[in-house]
Parts: C-alpha cells; sequence; structure tokens
C-alpha cells in the first residue's frame, strides 16, 4: 500500500529535550515536505526537499532541521524545542510539485 | 496578491445544496494549483492538480476550473451530502519546490 508513515503520533515533552519525527514513504518520490498547521494559520511550511541531500527552507524553518540521506525518509529534527512549537506537525510526498501530495497522518507534538 | 486566499472561511449549506468556493493565488510565476480535502482527525487529501489556464477538473460530484491570468480557481460541489463536510485547502507552489496554503474553507452540509 502507497503511503507516508510518520512516528510519533503524539509526543509531549519538555523545553529544551531533543527529538526527531521520522517521516519515510514507499512510493520512491522525490519531493519531500513538512508542514505545521495552528489554528486560524493553516499549514506553513518548514522545510522541503526535492531529493537526497537537497533540502531547502520554507516559511517557518526557525527551529527545525531536516536531513534527507535517503530518498525515502525525511526525518525533522528539533534541536531544542520551545512551547511555541506545540503544533500538529504533518510529513508529505509527491513525484514533484506538478503531482499531488500524500500526506502522513500527522504529529500532535506538545512542548512544555 | 501575494498569498493563496480562500473564501469564504466557513459555510453551512442543507444536504443536496449546490456551493462553490474560490482560491485566490499570485498570478506571477504560476506553476501549479493544487486542492485538498480535509476531513477532521485525518489527513489532507488532494482532489485536483491543475497547472493550466481554462482548466477544469471534475471528480464525481466535486468540479473545479482554473484562471491563471487572474489568479483564481473555483471549487464546485453539486448536491452537496453530508460526508463533503470538511475543510477545503488549496495550494499553489511559489517558484518549483515551495508551497503556499491557503487557509482553508470549512464546509458543513447539514442533514
Amino acid at each position: 500500500e502507497a503511503q507516508v508513515t510518520q512516528n510519533p503520533r503524539y509526543l509531549i515533552t519538555v523545553t529544551g529535550k531533543k527529538l526527531t519525527v521520522t517521516c519515510s514513504q514507499n512510493m520512491n518520490h522525490e519531493y519531500m515536505s513538512w508542514y505545521r498547521q495552528d489554528p486560524g494559520l493553516g499549514l506553513r511550511q518548514i522545510y522541503y526537499s526535492m531529493n537526497v541531500e537537497v533540502t531547502d527552507k520554507g516559511d517557518v524553518p526557525e527551529g527545525y532541521k531536516v536531513s534527507r540521506k535517503e530518498k525515502r525518509n525525511f526525518p525533522l529534527i528539533l534541536e531544542s524545542p520551545s512551547p511555541n512549537q506545540t503544533s500538529l506537525y504533518f510529513c508529505a510526498s509527491s513525484q514533484r510539485t506538478t503531482y499531488e501530495q500524500y500526506f502522513g497522518p500527522g504529529t500532535r507534538l506538545t512542548v512544555t | 496578491i501575494l498569498n493563496v486566499e480562500q473564501s469564504p472561511q466557513s459555510l453551512h449549506v442543507q444536504e443536496g445544496d449546490s456551493t462553490n468556493f474560490t482560491c485566490s493565488f499570485p498570478s506571477s510565476n504560476f506553476y501549479a494549483l493544487h486542492w485538498y480535502r480535509w476531513e477532521t482527525a485525518k489527513s489532507p487529501e488532494a482532489l485536483f492538480v491543475m497547472t493550466l489556464n481554462g482548466d477544469e477538473k471534475k471528480k464525481g460530484r466535486i468540479s473545479a476550473t482554473l484562471n491563471t491570468k487572474e489568479g483564481y480557481s473555483y471549487l464546485y460541489i453539486k448536491g452537496s451530502q453530508p460526508e463533503d463536510s470538511a475543510t477545503y485547502l488549496c495550494a499553489s507552489p511559489s517558484g518549483t519546490y515551495k508551497y503556499i496554503f491557503g487557509t482553508g474553507t470549512r464546509l458543513k452540509v447539514l442533514a
């Protein structure tokens, strides 16, 4: 089954404790992206990757890091999480931007 | 228009009514326009990706049109059903790779 998986689905953590949210797709897609969703603000792009070892900033990259060492995986790293990073996070992938994106199930992160 | 804007923000319609909503996007450097359907507690799912001016796409009772010269797209739902209740998002890649999403139109279909 074609899918995008994210782990964990739910996470409660404390300020400053490094964490990684994993994202994996099995569709051999070149393009992958991370979004955060906050009430009233819609989906905002954090980082995206056009292919292996090629990443770039979206609209809200501050406080996040990503890597793309393999085509299927695109982890999101929060080196020192802060309460303003409490949000719902989605990973997505597509062949390229003229094709539909497939979204993962989401990760709800709470930073206290 | 510098951002992707959607209207209305929310909409309540009766079962059987037809409805439509608007997505406005920057018309310069247009690359593609995406529509997604997002049900509560689920992930967004793609409805359409449109790239050509004048494009019209249809999936069942849902259709969309695209005007790249003036920078807008309409999404139409014919004969709305309660299962159509969802938030409908549009997104336009800014340049080739960076996405800008609208804040969505929340549709509630009353039985």
